[in-house]
């Protein structure tokens, strides 16, 4: 009972490909995230949502997507992938509720290599 | 959120109480200490979190100075399984729904010793 799944774990893919990862989380909350970290590890957000609403958006080019049909999904849909796009992408959710200690839970990344 | 200087890598003996330090000398009265860490091809995990009395779980303890400027999590007994990148947040309670992004340094590797 993963409460943070990404699909997939692996995925490469030739560069000008677009490709989607998907994220689920079933522990209820209403905030999720995408992140990620570049080869040098540096973990950095993207994105997030709260009950399907885009929040933040940290200055990611365009050719990223985020989509969230419903509070417990968020994908992430990228077009024309570049060589610059290989990284390992996290997703977390938290319960995000007001005035309150914040915690994230993450998935377990999709590892992405463009060629 | 006030910015953290952790040192880049440290050691411990399994078995043994690993200390990592953070100072966090512009932290201001409303922002909390968290700890997470990243064991190697996994996603970060909550370790323990503080505003200005010391803290323990079953993870770990967090010990914060009185002044605040600097903090140490304990890990009481490091296992093999301890080895991972611990990384220390500053940031206050939830103000704006989904507006909670974690902003991670550069964290210290701890490498457990057999």
């Amino acid at each position: 009972d993963t409460a943070v799944s990404q699909t997939p774990k692996y995925l490469v893919t030739q560069m000008g490909n677009d490709k989607s990862i998907k994220c689920e989380q079933n522990l209820g909350h209403d905030t999720m995230y995408w992140y990620k970290q570049d080869s040098k590890k540096f973990l950095k957000i993207m994105f997030s949502y709260n009950n399907k609403e885009l929040i933040i958006n940290e200055t990611v080019p365009n050719r990223f997507s985020p989509k969230s049909p419903d509070k417990a999904h968020l994908n992430l849909h990228i077009n024309s992938l570049e060589l610059g796009d290989s990284a390992v992408y996290f997703c977390a959710s938290s319960p995000a509720v007001a005035a309150t200690v914040e915690t994230q839970y993450f998935g377990p990344g999709t590892r992405l290599l463009v060629l | 959120d006030a910015k953290t200087t952790q040192p880049p890598s440290m050691d411990c003996a399994e078995g043994r109480a690993a200390n990592l330090p953070c100072n966090h000398s512009t932290i201001s009265g409303n922002e909390y200490v968290y700890w997470y860490r990243q064991i190697h091809s996994q996603g970060p995990q909550y370790i323990i979190h503080g505003l200005k009395n010391n803290e323990t779980n079953e993870m770990a303890s967090l010990i914060i100075t009185e002044d605040r400027k600097s903090s140490t999590l304990i890990l009481p007994h490091a296992t093999l399984r301890d080895t991972a990148v611990y990384y220390c947040i500053v940031r206050p309670l939830i103000s704006n729904f989904g507006n909670e992004k974690l902003t991670f340094g550069t964290g210290t590797r701890l490498t457990i010793i057999p």
